[in-house]
């Protein structure tokens, strides 16, 4: 079975600052998926940004990219110039191409922005 | 506005009452999917569905039951064998099996 761990339960930054988040997760798997979700007070869950492992190149969205080192099973989140509405909770979460859609979910990190 | 909407948003039950929360999808999405929440945790998959009249049992499936009777509705009913249903209920739904799961705005269920 897959695992994902998060080793940073609460994390803070300073506006405009950069924060990386970390993820690690372990599988036997070579095709898979890789996600972080951010979950704000709202508490409905918002994609951030995807990484499919046959690419090597990292993903990025806008502020937001990751660190993919396949081979050392790391997958971790750099958030540029931190904004107050970047504070929520985020996710990690992994899918195994193999398995069909089972997504399995890191423990989360408690990200807060300070003006 | 397509998206994924979930209904009540809070729902109190009483201990030994079946309740059902609705899930539904204007995406036109095959696969659903409803997830868990319970206080500072991550999401636990209940039930997935990957095509109407299909479904499968995630990891925590046990006192919960769905039905799939239409594309865009994947409804979860609690029943009185869930041992502690109070928790943040969240559906997902997902164009097929191996693309992202975007989310509903989830169902806050307390039992009294």
């Amino acid at each position: 079975a897959q695992t994902v761990t998060q080793s940073q339960p609460e994390m803070s930054v300073q506006e405009a600052e950069t924060v990386t988040l970390s993820c690690t997760y372990d599988t036997s798997e070579n095709n898979y998926y890789l996600f972080w979700y951010k979950q704000p007070p709202s508490r409905q869950m918002i994609l951030v940004i995807r990484q499919e492992a046959y690419k090597q190149q990292n993903a990025t969205e806008n502020r937001f990219s990751v660190n993919f080192q396949k081979a050392a099973k790391s997958f971790s989140l750099k958030i540029s110039d931190s904004q107050l509405g970047d504070t929520a909770m985020y996710f990690c979460a992994f899918m195994d191409n193999n398995a069909g859609n089972m997504l399995t979910f890191g423990g989360g990190t408690r990200l807060m922005v300070k003006p | 506005d397509g998206g994924i909407t979930q209904s009540p948003k809070y729902l109190f039950r009483k201990e030994g009452q079946n309740v059902t929360l609705s899930c539904e999808q204007n995406l036109n999405h095959d696969a659903m999917y409803w997830y868990r929440q319970d206080p500072g945790q991550g999401l636990r998959l209940i039930y997935y569905s990957q095509i109407v009249n299909d479904f499968q049992k995630g990891d925590i499936a046990e006192g919960y039951s769905v039905s799939r009777e239409k594309k865009e509705s994947f409804p979860l009913t609690v029943t009185s064998a869930q041992k502690n249903p109070t928790a943040f209920y969240l559906c997902a739904s997902s164009i097929d099996q191996t693309d992202t799961q975007y989310f509903g705005p989830g169902t806050r269920l307390t039992v009294l």
